[in-house]
């Protein structure tokens, strides 16, 4: 258990829908990082948050967004779903600094109907 | 522009023998190097880190190797077991930024 929670496991939805991904970091953890990971490719890097503010950004659609709140959980919004959007979204928390290694949670996978 | 790359998508090595998983990195300015393993349906899990003024790192049946001059690293697995049946990524990083991941190798260890 790497001390990452991500809700829900699965969701499943309609092309045009919009949902909302959650993470709660690993205690202590201050940075969030969300990747995607499409039909066994890579992990493609979306955004990283640290301490509620946006510290980094990879290739996130206009149609994502994402926020990191006060108590350091963070949502990812994905809105106008399209069929290409089916994935695993991975959530990753670190704690900002020294070595910083991120620890996964299990994932959410997306499956746009 | 690809800086860390795995050019291996897959391999197949018989239990009990050694696997070897590489990785390329482009950037001479890459500090540390993390390998993860990842199950079907799981999240990445952290195995085996190196710091670049090392050349090697041990933990139990996984080593890691860094030639910086070739700019390259390898896992080594021994003895490779069924339950090492996964994909690695290697993760590198510029200090004082996040790591890049690998596209992913995946391990099938036969019995």
């Amino acid at each position: 258990d790497s001390g990452v929670t991500q809700t829900p496991k699965h969701l499943i939805t309609a092309t045009g829908q919009r949902v909302t991904l959650r993470c709660s970091p690993r205690s202590g953890d201050l940075s969030v990082y969300w990747y995607q990971q499409s039909l066994d490719q890579g992990l493609q890097f979306l955004i990283q948050y640290y301490n509620g503010e946006e510290r980094a950004k990879g290739n996130i659609l206009e149609r994502f967004s994402a926020q990191q709140f006060p108590d350091l959980h963070s949502e990812l919004n994905l809105s106008s779903l399209e069929l290409g959007d089916s994935a695993l979204y991975f959530c990753a928390s670190s704690s900002g600094q020294g070595i910083n290694i991120q620890y996964f949670g299990a994932g959410t996978r997306l499956s746009v109907l | 522009d690809q800086q860390v790359k795995q050019n291996s998508p897959s391999l197949s090595v018989q239990e009990g023998r050694i696997s070897i998983l590489n990785c390329d990195y482009t950037n001479s300015m890459f500090d540390y190097f993390l390998w993860y393993k990842k199950y079907p349906a799981e999240g990445p899990t952290f195995l085996i880190s190196i710091s670049s003024i090392k050349d090697k790192n041990e933990d139990g049946r996984f080593t890691v190797f860094l030639n910086k001059s070739a700019k390259h690293l390898s896992l080594h697995i021994v003895p490779s077991q069924p339950g090492d049946s996964a994909v690695y990524f290697c993760a590198a990083r510029n200090y004082g930024q996040n790591f890049v991941f690998g596209p992913g190798t995946r391990l099938s260890v036969l019995p």
